[in-house]
């Protein structure tokens, strides 16, 4: 089966600091790999998808991310953090085992970002 | 516009009631999906419609009944659940289910099982 592993539960940056939020993969055959963020009490919020091309994906807010195919990572990244991206962070894969097709989520990290 | 929307956002009923939550998109999707996320847990996906058919039942106990009246709405049907059905209920569409589709979520609703 496919899978991704968040290995922070929590991560803790200071605003202006530069941000990583980190995504392991394993997968049989391409990945095609997504980040989502889930403020409080809301629903997810698509950030970016690897799908092929480029290692180094842009999305929204200021957040890309970095395909490693070597260390099967796919971290999210962001240059300087704001107080305002402290939400929950899911790495998530598309998971076709069994005939389906559906997402499959890490356990998630919460990130603070403090002043 | 990537816009998924859920009613009720909140929702409190008893073991012997009956409710239905809803979901509509407006994006012309095809594929559309529930999720159960309890707190601080990822979502777990449910069932899947593709062309308003089901595609995929994650072994979903039958007191949870989906329903795709159209290729715009999706309801799921709630009856006799138990305290632990309580989470966030989590509705999602995407342009069809092939592998490369974004899927996007909706609001939630947040159900309470007494």
């Amino acid at each position: 089966a496919q899978s991704v592993a968040q290995p922070e539960d929590q991560v803790n940056v200071a605003e202006g600091n530069p941000l990583t939020v980190k995504c392991t993969y394993s997968v049989s055959g391409n990945p095609y790999l997504f980040w989502y963020v889930q403020y409080p009490n809301r629903g997810l919020q698509f950030l970016l998808k690897y799908i092929t091309g480029d290692n180094l994906v842009k999305g929204s807010y200021g957040f890309e991310a970095e395909f490693n195919k070597s260390q099967t990572s796919f971290h999210l990244k962001k240059p300087s953090a704001l107080v305002s991206d402290s939400a929950l962070y899911f790495c998530a894969v598309r998971d076709f085992t069994g005939g389906g097709n559906k997402l499959t989520f890490g356990t998630g990290t919460q990130l603070k970002v403090e002043l | 516009d990537t816009e998924v929307t859920q009613t009720p956002k909140h929702l409190v009923m008893g073991m012997t009631n009956k409710k239905s939550l809803k979901c509509e998109q407006h994006m012309g999707h095809r594929a559309m999906y529930w999720y159960k996320q309890k707190a601080k847990k990822p979502p777990e996906l449910m069932f899947v419609y593709s062309y308003e058919k089901l595609s995929i039942n994650e072994s979903v106990p039958s007191r949870f009944s989906p329903e795709c009246p159209n290729s715009s709405l999706l309801n799921l049907h709630l009856h006799a659940l138990q305290p632990e059905d309580s989470a966030l209920y989590l509705c999602a569409s995407s342009q069809d289910k092939a592998s490369v589709e974004t899927q996007y979520f909706g609001p939630g609703t947040r159900l309470l099982v007494l």
